[in-house]
């Protein structure tokens, strides 16, 4: 069965420094993976996927991640950090469709200090 | 792309009442539908999933059921509601090989 491991429950940053975000999946074929981002009482809002090609993607908000097959990996990272940044942030395999659909991790919550 | 309406936004029932959430989707034709509970600390769970109309399945046994009357709506519900029901309910929608869009998502407070 599918999974997603964020190991990181809480981060704190400091404005202007970078950031990673750790996510290791387990899945049975080549992954679809996700990043998504969620404000307090809101929806989930894509931040970038990975489906094939280029394992570097780019996404919004200036985010990027890298898919490492090797190391079934595909960390989050943003070279400096605002405070709009503050949010939930999940990691998710599949997304294939039916029974496939998206598997979760924990999500990481990311704390800005001034 | 697709656009997910779920409501209401907050809702508190006392225990042992019913239940009725509502999501549609715009944008998009026979789509995958998911509903998905989050509870604090714990991230998302798939509570059920749809590929079609009439077509649930159930990931989680538990006190909640769905239904999908129309290509476009699906609906989470409960005869009688228990206070382990309380979180937060996001609908997701998902054609093959896309990602998933997610509505705003329900608070519920069951009390």
């Amino acid at each position: 069965a599918q999974s997603v491991t964020q190991p990181d429950i809480h981060i704190t940053v400091s404005e202007g420094a970078s950031l990673e975000l750790r996510c290791n999946y387990s899945y049975g074929a080549t992954p679809y993976l996700f990043w998504y981002v969620q404000s307090p009482g809101q929806g989930l809002q894509l931040l970038l996927k990975y489906f094939s090609g280029d394992t570097l993607v780019q996404g919004i908000k200036g985010f990027e991640a890298e898919f490492k097959r090797s190391q079934s990996s595909f960390n989050l990272r943003k070279p400096s950090v605002h405070w709009s940044d503050a949010a939930e942030y999940f990691c998710a395999v599949g997304g294939r469709g039916g029974a496939d659909g998206l598997t979760f991790g924990k999500g990481t919550h990311l704390i800005i200090q001034p | 792309s697709q656009t997910i309406h779920q409501w209401p936004a907050t809702l508190v029932q006392p225990v042992g009442s019913p239940l009725s959430l509502e999501c549609t989707v715009e944008g998009t034709s026979n789509p995958n539908l998911y509903w998905y509970r989050q509870a604090a600390g714990r991230g998302l769970q798939l509570l059920f999933y749809s590929v079609g109309i009439g077509q649930i399945s159930s990931e989680v046994p538990q006190n909640l059921s769905a239904s999908r009357p129309q290509d476009r709506q699906f609906i989470l519900s409960s005869k009688k509601l228990l206070l382990s029901d309380s979180g937060f309910y996001l609908c997701a929608s998902c054609m093959l090989d896309t990602e998933a869009f997610f509505g705003q998502g329900t608070r519920l407070t069951v009390v």
